[in-house]
């Protein structure tokens, strides 16, 4: 049971580029969400997905697509990469529990992305 | 307005000692979890301990217990008897019961503290 897995660990882009990063759960979690964290702003939403084919966008979208074709993976796509968008990357999962204020994030090891 | 407030930027606990790490949080929505997370310099995210809003008793998990006082919307950690593993930086977070507005119940992150536990 490995949990929640995120490759790459670590990534240099250069400006313009484009990348995906994949996030991977084996815990039959129905509800999957990608952050960044930046120095002293904390975790950030990106986009997220309450389950197979499903997406949304979450509080800083903006430079970013996901999709959800498996119901265990969730990727991450930059089409165009820009400076602003170094940041340590995390992939989290939970259940989808009918009270989801009791749902528990369980989060991957981080993916830390630098575009020069 | 802020909905998790963490003050303390850093914090420095003298090994075997407990720490009490402070969070106070925001919201009108009468559901609502709270919880820890700590991230080691290593980088990743570990849960630690859940709080709910209708929980009568603080939450305890090993080391850690959760001083909830729901009048203050407080929910301060305690660590206690810290160790050198201890030190790293922690996270505050909540999720409202309302889904805060949106379908999937909103994690809200504070901005975190660092603790140094020393020798």
């Amino acid at each position: 049971n490995a949990g929640v897995t995120q490759t790459p660990k670590f990534r240099v882009l250069k400006t313009g580029q484009s990348m995906t990063l994949l996030c991977a759960q084996d815990m039959n979690h129905e509800y999957m969400y990608w952050y960044r964290q930046d120095p002293g702003m904390g975790l950030r939403l990106i986009h997220y997905s309450v389950g197979e084919g499903t997406t949304a966008k979450g509080e800083v979208p903006d430079g970013y697509n996901v999709s959800r074709l498996k119901k265990q993976n969730f990727l991450l796509g930059l089409e165009s990469a820009a400076p602003s968008q170094t940041s340590v990357y995390f992939c989290a999962s939970s259940y989808s529990l009918v009270e989801i204020y009791t749902d528990t994030q369980y989060f991957g090891p981080g993916t830390r992305l630098t575009v020069l | 307005a802020q909905k998790i407030t963490q003050t303390q930027p850093g914090m420095f606990v003298q090994e075997k000692e407990a720490v009490t790490l402070d969070c106070t949080y925001d919201t009108s929505d009468p559901s609502y979890g709270l919880f820890w997370y700590k991230q080691p310099s290593s980088g990743e995210m570990i849960f630690l301990i859940y709080q709910g809003s209708y929980d009568q008793q603080n939450a305890t998990e090993g080391r850690y217990s959760l001083n909830f006082q729901k009048a203050r919307k407080s929910a301060n950690l305690v660590i206690s008897a810290s160790q050198l593993g201890d030190s790293a930086m922690y996270f505050c977070a909540m999720r409202e019961g309302n889904a805060g507005g949106t379908s999937y119940g909103k994690l809200t992150f504070g901005q975190g503290t660092i603790l140094t536990v020393h020798p």
